[in-house]
């Protein structure tokens, strides 16, 4: 079955601090690729999407993801994190022959200041 | 746009009553899904429909759960009778086609005593 693994459960950065926070899927063919972002007691919010193309995506709020296909991994990253980047992010794939959109755990990261 | 409105936000209620969510998607987005998001389980997708007809109900825990779309403007998620371990949040996402973004809504929180 196809998963979405995110090994990073919870991070804690320090404000300017870099980011990257993993994601790997399990299917092998053509996928959509998607990085959400939930901040305390809101709903998801879409920071970046990859379906086809240039495999460095950029998104809002100075995020980007890397697709490397050989790696099956699409990595969230920002250069320098700042505390109102504390939120839950979640990685999500649509494989090719499917509809259904499968996320990872979540990654709960957390800024201090 | 006003984005995916949801009500109610919040519901307590008591085991054994019939809980009923509604959604309203993105004004000409032909997809329409439910998730449920957990501490336990994170978010796991209900059901989803395209068009208005349900394309996979695969994810909806048991026969107490039922969701209809009557029209392309509308969708409710009820439960009946209600339990605690249903207590999550309820987010109602739709999409232009299947395999395109979600947009999701802020949600329902859900509180079964």
């Amino acid at each position: 079955a196809q998963s979405v693994s995110q090994h990073n459960h919870h991070v804690i950065l320090s404000e300017a601090a870099s980011l990257e926070l993993g994601c790997n899927y399990s299917y092998g063919g053509t996928v959509n690729l998607f990085w959400y972002v939930q901040y305390p007691g809101q709903h998801l919010q879409l920071l970046l999407k990859y379906f086809s193309g240039d495999p460095l995506v950029k998104g809002i709020k100075g995020f980007e993801a890397e697709f490397i296909k050989s790696k099956f991994s699409f990595n969230l990253r920002k250069p320098s994190v700042q505390w109102s980047d504390t939120a839950e992010y979640f990685c999500a794939v649509i494989p090719g022959t499917a509809s259904k959109l499968t996320f990872g755990t979540g990654t709960r990261l957390q800024v201090t200041l | 746009d006003a984005g995916v409105i949801q009500s109610p936000r919040h519901e307590v209620t008591e085991m054994g009553q019939e809980v009923t969510l509604r959604c309203k998607p993105i004004s000409g987005h032909n997809s329409l899904f439910w998730y449920r998001q957990t501490m336990m389980r994170g978010l796991e997708l209900l059901i989803y429909f395209n068009n208005n007809v349900p394309i996979d109900d695969s994810g909806m825990p048991e026969d107490r759960f039922s969701a209809k779309m009557p029209n392309a403007s509308f969708s409710t998620l009820k439960i009946q009778p209600s339990e605690p371990r249903d207590s999550a949040v309820y987010f109602c996402a739709s999409s232009l086609v299947r395999k395109e973004t979600q947009y999701f809504g802020p949600g329902t929180r859900l509180l079964v005593l």
